[in-house]
């Protein structure tokens, strides 16, 4: 089974509005983390936001939230106020406890950001 | 600066060459780690390391091997290169705690394309 699935290959949105993309894991890990990377067409992975499974709160990071349904195992990226920029493929990630701290990777959606 | 540095950034091999792809680290984190990327894929782990003299396999390690004889630096082998391996490589180290959300790093990725 799939540890970390994303199930939109493709993601189009208008600048300025939010959008959300989808993220469920699956893990029977009571500690675990989840993380959300950007992949420009450029290449490097930029770290985006993280989310602790022992954490009461969603993350946020500017414009970025994570929104964590524990009960539902996902980890939905929330971008609020689209840019062009933000066209690129986005990874949703997990570390399980006692893992070495490996992530594992969703195979990504890429996100179009039109004017 | 600080942190991954990859090379060589663009490589083309031959069926049956072999290289070693370079990674190394200035952050004095424990935890490094391969992956790879095929096109349109998410990020499949090779290889990782928990600490120097310490490595152990992945999900894809096949066609591989790993050294770490320092904290720094992690090189990849590849031997008898065949065109599954082409690819995109990314090196990555945590520090492997909580703070700073483990603080994953990863280089700027190694296009490799064996022909």
């Amino acid at each position: 089974a799939q540890k970390i699935t994303q199930t939109q290959p493709g993601m189009f949105v208008q600048e300025k509005e939010a959008v959300t993309l989808d993220c469920t894991y699956d893990t029977s890990d009571q500690s675990y983390g989840l993380f959300w990377y950007k992949q420009p067409s450029s290449g490097e992975m930029i770290f985006l936001i993280y989310q602790g499974s022992y954490d009461e709160q969603n993350a946020t990071e500017g414009r970025y939230s994570l929104n964590f349904q524990k009960a539902r195992k996902s980890a939905n990226l929330v971008i609020s106020a689209s840019q062009l920029g933000d066209s690129a493929m986005y990874f949703c990630a997990m570390r399980e406890g006692g893992s070495n701290y490996k992530l594992t990777f969703g195979k990504g959606t890429l996100l179009t950001v039109n004017p | 600066n600080a942190g991954v540095t990859q090379t060589p950034k663009f490589r083309i091999l031959k069926i049956g060459q072999s290289m070693t792809l370079q990674c190394a680290q200035d952050m004095n984190h424990n935890y490094m780690y391969w992956y790879r990327q095929d096109p349109g894929m998410g990020l499949k782990l090779i290889y990782y390391s928990v600490g120097a003299g310490i490595t152990d396999k992945g999900e894809v390690p096949n066609g591989y091997n790993v050294s770490r004889s320092t904290t720094e630096d992690f090189p990849l082998r590849l031997e008898l290169a065949a065109p599954s391996q082409t690819s995109v490589y990314f090196c990555a180290s945590s520090t492997g705690t909580a703070i700073s959300n483990y603080g994953y790093t990863f280089g700027s990725g190694t296009r490799l394309t064996v022909v």
